[in-house]
């Protein structure tokens, strides 16, 4: 098992434009989950699903964030309109049901909006 | 809601011990979680703690008393490589981990 990927790694946008990035969980995780973090900071939850459901969605920063995970394995995080704000570094994260508190980190991407 | 308090930053020899705390505060507590976190890196799982007292791994332990919502961890014999940030993390049944802010641990020689 390779663990949890993400992509791209860097993303340089201008504000305004829509960004999309990707995780593939750990191949046996059925819980995935988004973070944002920013400098400083710890990782601030922002959604999870389990399997394909979408079970929390409202710690989303605003209507402008979207994540689906359609058939249950990779996930995205799509920002539409983006905002200078917005600038972090997004982390993606999986877990078993059983074990919640045990969660495989990706190794982020950050994103930066000029 | 939630929230968690941590020292933001914490400096230690090398071969010594350090203890950072965590005090929380949330309703529907699960546990305790704690991660390691090196710069540009993503954060690792350290240890969890769901009952009350101590959890050894290695050289790090954990503890938790829920009665009074802090746990800590203790990191024994500091390497260089100990240098890191520390999240504790609350597990409810709210929303899956809420983390600190982190401390940052220099271990100097």
């Amino acid at each position: 098992d390779t663990g949890v990927s993400q992509d791209p790694r860097h993303k340089i946008t201008k504000r305004g434009q829509n960004v999309t990035f990707r995780c593939d969980p750990i191949s046996e995780h059925n819980r995935l989950y988004w973070y944002r973090q920013t400098l400083g900071q710890g990782p601030e939850f922002l959604t999870y699903f389990q399997n394909e459901a979408q079970l929390e969605k409202s710690r989303l920063l605003s209507d402008r964030f979207s994540a689906e995970r359609p058939k249950g394995s990779f996930s995205t995080l799509e920002i539409q309109r983006t905002e200078q704000g917005d600038s972090a570094m997004y982390l993606c994260a999986s877990s078993t049901n059983r074990a919640q508190e045990t969660q495989y980190f990706g190794p982020g991407t950050r994103l930066l909006v000029l | 809601g939630q929230s968690l308090e941590q020292p933001s930053e914490v400096t230690a020899v090398e071969g010594a011990i350090v203890q950072i705390n965590c005090t929380y505060q949330t309703s529907g507590f699960y546990g305790l979680s704690w991660y390691q976190q090196h710069d540009g890196g993503a954060p690792t799982f350290l240890s969890y703690n769901a009952l009350d007292g101590l959890e050894e791994t290695g050289r790090f332990s954990s503890f938790l008393s829920r009665s009074d919502s802090y746990g800590y961890l203790l990191l024994q014999e500091l390497q260089m490589k100990d240098s890191a940030s520390y999240f504790c993390a609350v597990l409810s049944g709210n929303t899956p981990l809420v983390f600190g802010k982190g401390t940052r641990l220099s271990v100097i020689a």
